[in-house]
């Protein structure tokens, strides 16, 4: 089976611009989280979707947005990026929620390393 | 309310001598706990779970953990540090919430350093 897979794997952008990140969770997982990594903030939750519902959002502004398709694959938007949105960004997928077969276990992808200049 | 806390942000070892990496959590309901590691460059990589069954975990790469409940703990060890250990590693708690769904917490993670 398939891991998450994430893409671009590397992506360079200025400052004002905006950028979309994709996701494809593995085969059969309804639900998609994303994090950013920074060394400064360590991993932080920014939200998490679940049949094309945000279901969780952590404490970003709004520049960041999120959406999810009916195939359960997820993309993630930042506008107006900034200096300190440089980051790790990390996608992980997990089986329909709350269930006992998954338990909150997560499958993280390989992210994607956005550079904003 | 969850949160989890990881004791140590680095932790240094010699290669061969005995691994310990320190977690203690917080949860409102039975949760379920994990250890992931991530080397450099790289997305996360789970090394074990606790889902309510057995207090001793095993992992891959020859971790384990101890599930202790009365004391709210969750250590990573392994008995012999190999020098491809060094990675960062993540202690995660996930409960479940109203509505039914999971909330995940993420330790701020520990950095194991291996000494030839």
């Amino acid at each position: 089976k398939a891991g998450v897979t994430q893409t671009p794997r590397y992506l360079i952008k200025t400052r004002g611009q905006q950028v979309t990140l994709s996701c494809s969770p593995i085969s059969g997982h309804r639900s998609v989280s994303w994090y950013q990594q920074t060394p400064g903030q360590g991993l932080q939750f920014l939200f998490e979707y679940f049949s094309e519902t945000q279901r969780n959002k952590g404490n970003f502004p709004g520049r960041f947005s999120g959406r999810q398709f009916s195939n359960s694959r997820s993309e993630m938007n930042v506008s107006t990026l900034e200096l300190g949105d440089s980051a790790l960004y990390l996608c992980a997928s997990s089986l329909a929620r709350g269930g006992e077969a998954s338990k909150g276990e997560q499958f993280f992808g390989p992210g994607t390393r956005l550079t904003v200049l | 309310a969850q949160s989890v806390t990881q004791l140590d942000s680095h932790v240094s070892v010699s290669e061969g001598t005995p691994v310990l990496l320190r977690c203690n959590y917080s949860s409102s309901y039975s949760p379920s706990l994990f250890w992931y590691v991530q080397h450099p460059n790289k997305g996360l990589q789970l090394l074990l779970k606790y889902t309510s069954a057995a207090t001793l975990v095993k992992g891959i790469n020859g971790f384990e953990a101890e599930f202790k409940k009365s004391e709210t703990s969750f250590h990573l060890t392994k008995p012999s540090a190999h020098m491809s250990d060094a990675a960062e590693y993540f202690c995660v708690v996930s409960g479940r919430i109203s509505g039914g769904y999971q909330k995940v917490t993420f330790g701020t993670g520990t950095k194991l350093q291996v000494i030839p």
